[in-house]
């Protein structure tokens, strides 16, 4: 199983600050990494595919960086809707598998 | 518009069970694999099961392997998941949601099942 460790778990942001995001996986999984943000008492949505094509829909401000092993999620100059909670997942292999999430909350 | 509509969650005691449905719509439903994933209360994203575009290929996570069945119709345009011997550690919101080969680009609303005596 490939496992996704994603850091920080918590950060306190403030608007128009640059957010770095991290997700690393515990073997090779190509591109094949998708993020996604989760407001409470919302579902997910898909932010970023495989590692860095964008979606349409989504502020440019999102972006996404990465392959094999080490993934970045960077929001620019965030804004005060981007308090969420972020995941990373993997579609290489099966089982697919999702990052233990990154909080992030405004100051 | 794609819409994932889905039903049938609720309160049960353990040992019981229940079936989610997820009503899909806006896309050719028969030709994108679809996944259940759920999400205990204040936790993160887990999968618990995937079944391809014709429902030939299935897959489930290890906490529900042989208690759980995912199915889907493709003319009723239709996903469903089975839930058997149901657990407390089961309880969580379950979400079905679109593959995209590969990412999950739509997700349902979200259903929430409760498993306490």
């Amino acid at each position: 199983e490939t496992v996704l460790t994603q850091s920080p778990d918590f950060q306190s942001v403030t608007p128009k600050e640059k957010v770095t995001i991290t997700c690393r996986a515990s073997q090779s999984i190509g591109s094949s990494l998708h993020w996604y943000q989760q407001k409470p008492n919302q579902s997910p949505k898909l932010l970023i595919k495989f590692a860095s094509q964008s979606i349409s829909g989504v502020p440019s401000r999102f972006s996404g960086s990465g392959s094999g092993t080490d993934f970045t999620l960077t929001i620019n100059s965030l804004e005060a809707e981007d308090a969420a909670t972020y995941y990373c997942h993997q579609s290489q292999s099966l089982p697919y598998t999702f990052g233990q999430g990154t909080k992030l909350e405004l100051k | 518009q794609v819409q994932l509509v889905e039903s049938g969650g609720g309160v049960v005691q353990p040992g019981m069970s229940l079936r989610l449905s997820c009503a899909a719509s806006g896309f050719a439903f028969r030709s994108f694999a679809m996944q259940w994933v759920r999400q205990a209360p204040g936790k993160g994203l887990e999968g618990v099961a995937v079944i391809s575009y014709d429902g030939s290929n299935i897959w489930y996570g290890d906490s529900v392997q042989g208690r759980f069945s995912i199915s889907r119709d493709n003319s009723r345009n239709t996903l469903y998941l089975q839930m058997n011997s149901l657990r407390p550690e089961d309880t969580a919101t379950y979400y079905c949601a679109k593959e995209d080969w590969g990412p999950l680009d739509y997700w349902g609303q979200g259903n929430r099942v409760t498993v306490s005596s």
